[in-house]
């Protein structure tokens, strides 16, 4: 089935580590996004890429970075994390990056911090 | 600063009610409103609406946009506990070429009881 495939589902983290979060999709959109998702505070923008060789930062990009080797694949990576960093990640996807278009999530990382 | 609003954040109804959720936006450059559901996992896609008065329907879901007021609304007639949710607005901003911004609101959580 055509989609978003993001891994691990969860994983506990230790404060300090790194950690890569995975996103790979196969409807060959261009545009690519990390969002997290936190109780009160609703879906926040990471970082995204309009095509790949290329990424910006979203509203909440601190502590977090990304790459666009290719088509298919969206890496976020967490260089030291931190407690406040606990929350769940989707990864979503979407034709040509045009602001409003329909987005494709995958469905979610589940990540707590201790 | 540009904001979503949604109304309200929870709501308990019965098998067969008439919900409206609502979704107000003060943003500039408003390109685009965006309706989806998040039942478990990942959010998936309802609703785009770009024009005031025409009303968007599928099956018992139907929504509708208010450019004038600022103001979407989300209806669901003879609920189901399948539609037990959190449902999500979200008002795409555009700046110009490929740049813009898509801002969630935080979602109403919907349950339906039988």
């Amino acid at each position: 089935i055509a989609g978003i495939t993001q891994a691990p589902t969860s994983q506990i983290l230790a404060a300090g580590r790194r950690m890569t979060l995975r996103c790979t999709q196969d409807m060959r959109h261009n545009a690519m996004y990390w969002y997290r998702q936190d109780l009160g505070l609703g879906l926040r923008l990471i970082h995204y890429s309009n095509t790949a060789g290329t990424t910006g930062k979203g509203e909440v990009p601190d502590g977090y970075s990304v790459s666009r080797a290719n088509t298919d694949d969206f890496p976020l990576t967490l260089a030291s994390a931190v407690p406040s960093q606990t929350s769940v990640y989707f990864c979503a996807s979407s034709t040509t990056g045009t602001p409003g278009e329909k987005l494709f999530f995958g469905s979610g990382t589940q990540l707590s911090v201790l | 600063e540009d904001k979503v609003v949604q109304s309200p954040l929870s709501l308990v109804v019965h098998e067969g009610d008439t919900v409206t959720l609502n979704c107000s936006y003060e943003v500039t450059n408003f390109r685009s409103l965006l309706w989806y559901k998040q039942e478990k996992k990942a959010p998936t896609f309802l609703f785009m609406l770009t024009s005031s008065g025409i009303e968007k329907k599928s099956g018992r879901l139907s929504s509708i946009l208010d450019k004038k007021e600022l103001f979407s609304i989300l209806n669901i007639t003879a609920t189901q506990t399948g539609d037990s949710a959190v449902y999500l607005c979200a008002v795409a901003i555009y700046y110009g070429g490929s740049q813009g911004n898509l801002i969630f609101g935080k979602g109403t959580k919907l349950s339906v009881k039988p």
